[in-house]
């Protein structure tokens, strides 16, 4: 079954340390974003990557890090310096940038403390 | 800049009565999308839109884009348990080279049995 697969589901960390989000997919899509979505809201865009080796920031890109070394891999580092990282994390990949629809990952939540 | 109000916040229905979630736009839109997200869940691509006043249909679901395009409609006919979640518009906007994509705020559906 082709899909995006996020790791781990839950995840837990102190304040002060930075953690990465994996996601993986194989669907041979181009395009991978990652979003967050605080409980109640909507979703927000942190980084997308229309290519391997290319990625551009969102809307709320700072506090965070990415990298596209693989069509297939887009992991997300969620730095110390993010003031308010508890949150969903939502992976998704699309066929390219344009009107394409969004596939969705299962999602991780990070809760610091 | 532009704005995209997603109305209601929260809709609570006995099963069986009708649901509508509205997206409303200040300037024309090129596309819209809708997805669903389940409670604990992550979002799905239900349909894009992308002519003037195209309805289309999925079963007891009825998607309309205005035919200004500002504006953007999901009716449910009968709710059902399975219903429940939340729904969310979404459109793209041009960023350099690429488009993003931006979510409402989303519409929570309660159905009550």
């Amino acid at each position: 079954d082709g899909g995006i697969t996020q790791s781990p589901k839950y995840l837990f960390r102190k304040e002060g340390q930075n953690v990465t989000l994996s996601c993986e997919q194989n669907l041979n899509h181009d395009a991978m974003y990652w979003y967050r979505q605080d409980p109640g809201q909507g979703l927000r865009l942190i980084y997308y990557s229309q290519i391997v080796n290319d990625f551009q920031k969102g809307d709320i890109a700072e506090g965070y890090s990415v990298s596209r070394e693989k069509k297939e891999s887009f992991p997300l580092t969620v730095t110390s310096a993010q003031k308010n990282p508890t949150a969903f994390y939502l992976c998704a990949s699309s066929m390219g940038m344009g009107n394409s629809p969004l596939h969705f990952g299962n999602g991780t939540r990070l809760t610091v403390t | 800049g532009q704005q995209v109000m997603q109305i209601p916040q929260y809709q609570h229905v006995q099963e069986g009565e009708d649901f509508t979630t509205y997206c409303n736009s200040s300037t024309t839109l090129s596309n819209i999308q809708w997805y669903k997200q389940r409670p604990g869940g992550h979002p799905v691509f239900l349909i894009q839109l992308v002519k003037s006043g195209e309805v289309k249909k999925q079963k007891r679901l009825t998607f309309q884009f205005g035919e200004a395009k500002k504006n953007s409609s999901l009716h449910i006919t009968a709710t059902q348990t399975t219903d429940v979640g939340t729904y969310f518009c979404a459109w793209g906007i041009s960023s350099g080279s690429a488009r993003q994509l931006t979510f409402g705020s989303g519409t929570q559906l309660t159905v009550l049995p």
